[in-house]
């Protein structure tokens, strides 16, 4: 069974400053995926940033970068420069690409301050 | 991206009666969709899996009875939950996988809201 943790129930950051929200995941599989995704109060999912296990770079997406750690099991999201917009709950997740079926953390709650 | 779409994406309806929630990839194939429950500030938590043409896939602890799945189309999931009772009021979001890629493309989401 695959596992993610995200041990950051809330985060605050001030806006134009970077912040690291932390993830951490379990899994046998040599092969998987490693999603985060962004929910405004709204509800919509949003795709952030997708890190490939056997990819040999971090992945980065415009202010987005994913700090993916292989040997410690972590996937941590990078959001630079951020905006009040910014503020939303952040979900990471695994892939398991055999089921492909993904597995989510429990979520970080990030508010932006002026 | 690909687009997905739900409907609708709001709906109240009393205990007992049964309601019908759609999930459509508007502009690719989707072989495989997903339905997920998310009650507020929680995680998704999976449902199950469908597949189109074959019987769904439900995950542990979820009532295949109560919570109906048909994947018709390619294009098309619809999920029912009948005799709907308050504990069963939640965010149900829906996401497809296309042929191509992992990614996973997610609809705006249902509120479902008994009464």
């Amino acid at each position: 069974a695959q596992k993610i943790t995200q041990t950051q129930p809330g985060m605050f950051v001030q806006e134009k400053e970077a912040v690291t929200l932390d993830c951490t995941y379990d899994t046998s599989d040599p092969s998987y995926g490693l999603f985060w995704y962004k929910q405004p109060s709204s509800g919509e999912m949003i795709f952030l940033i997708y890190q490939g296990s056997y990819d040999q770079q971090n992945a980065t997406e415009g202010r987005y970068s994913l700090n993916f750690q292989k040997a410690r099991k972590s996937a941590n999201l990078v959001i630079s420069a951020s905006q009040l917009g910014d503020s939303a709950m952040y979900f990471c997740a695994i892939l398991d690409t055999n089921a492909g079926k993904s597995t989510f953390g429990d979520g970080t709650t990030l508010t932006v301050k002026p | 991206g690909a687009v997905v779409s739900q409907h609708p994406s709001r709906v109240i309806c009393k205990s007992g009666t049964s309601v019908k929630i759609e999930c459509r990839s508007l502009d690719f194939q989707a072989t495989t969709m997903f339905w997920y429950r998310q009650f507020p500030k929680q995680s998704l938590m999976l449902m199950a899996t469908s597949n189109e043409g074959s019987k769904a896939t439900y995950e542990q602890g979820v009532e295949k009875d109560k919570f109906l799945i048909n994947h018709a189309s390619l294009t098309l999931s619809t999920l029912t939950v009948t005799s709907a009772h308050p504990e069963d009021s939640s965010f149900y979001i829906c996401s497809a996988r296309g042929t191509l890629t992992n990614e996973q493309f997610f609809g705006p989401g249902t509120r479902l809201t008994v009464l």
